[in-house]
């Protein structure tokens, strides 16, 4: 199963308000990556980390590779509807992938 | 459309039998990577090859088995299937070894009666 603890498990927001969810972890990565999962798809790669401590944006969204390297957050601001889906963090470390549980985005107009 | 393709979309099989799932890589990708999820284990890598060769194995049962072939095409095997592997099986590609640039596609569905 995960060892990664995704928060929060859903969140249920207004379009244009900030989204921020986070990852933690007891052992220490290499990459932090974030994926977004619409229904009946596969995961997208949204963004990679590759550096504790590097902060990096794709368009709305921006992402953290905690300093302490067992830790990573997203945030997406002003959202919109077809920001709608389950969104994934995993952690990459000598050849191991491993996934958080998701965190399950609504967007109500 | 991430140009990964998997057959079968769905499958329904009893339990102990035996199936294989098939996957193509996006064209000039060399990495194949096999990911299950479930409700009960969450999305789960499974094994990586990249070239033809096992690259990286992840929680992938003894009695699932993978290989590539030379036209990089890859297949995942689960024999003596039980009821707790049904689930979505996603096989991803990639241009390299490593784990960020993968495209998934659209998943095989098992159901294990």
């Amino acid at each position: 199963g995960q060892q990664l603890n995704q928060s929060p498990q859903s969140m249920f927001i207004q379009e244009g308000e900030d989204v921020s969810m986070n990852c933690t972890s007891s052992s220490i990565f290499n990459t932090w990556l974030w994926y977004k999962q619409d229904p009946g798809e596969g995961p997208v790669l949204l963004i990679a980390l590759y550096k504790a401590g590097e902060l990096t944006s794709n368009g709305r969204l921006t992402a953290q590779f905690g300093i302490t390297r067992k830790d990573s957050f997203l945030n997406i601001s002003a959202s919109i509807p077809s920001d709608v889906g389950i969104y994934f963090c995993a952690g990459h470390s000598w050849g191991k992938l491993q996934f958080g549980a998701g965190t399950q985005v609504v967007v109500t107009p | 459309d991430s140009g990964v393709t998997q057959t079968p979309k769905h499958l329904i099989t009893a339990t102990g039998q035996r199936v294989t799932l098939r996957c193509s890589p996006r064209s000039g990708d060399l990495s194949v990577y096999w990911y299950q999820q479930s409700l009960d284990q969450g999305l789960q890598f499974l094994i990586q090859y990249y070239n033809g060769e096992e690259r990286a194995k992840g929680n992938i049962l003894e009695r699932f088995s993978a290989q590539q072939f030379p036209d990089l095409h890859s297949e995942l095997n689960l024999s003596s299937l039980e009821l707790g592997d049904s689930a979505l099986y996603f096989c991803a590609s990639g241009l390299g070894t490593g784990f960020y640039e993968q495209y998934f596609g659209p998943g095989t569905r098992l159901t294990v009666t």
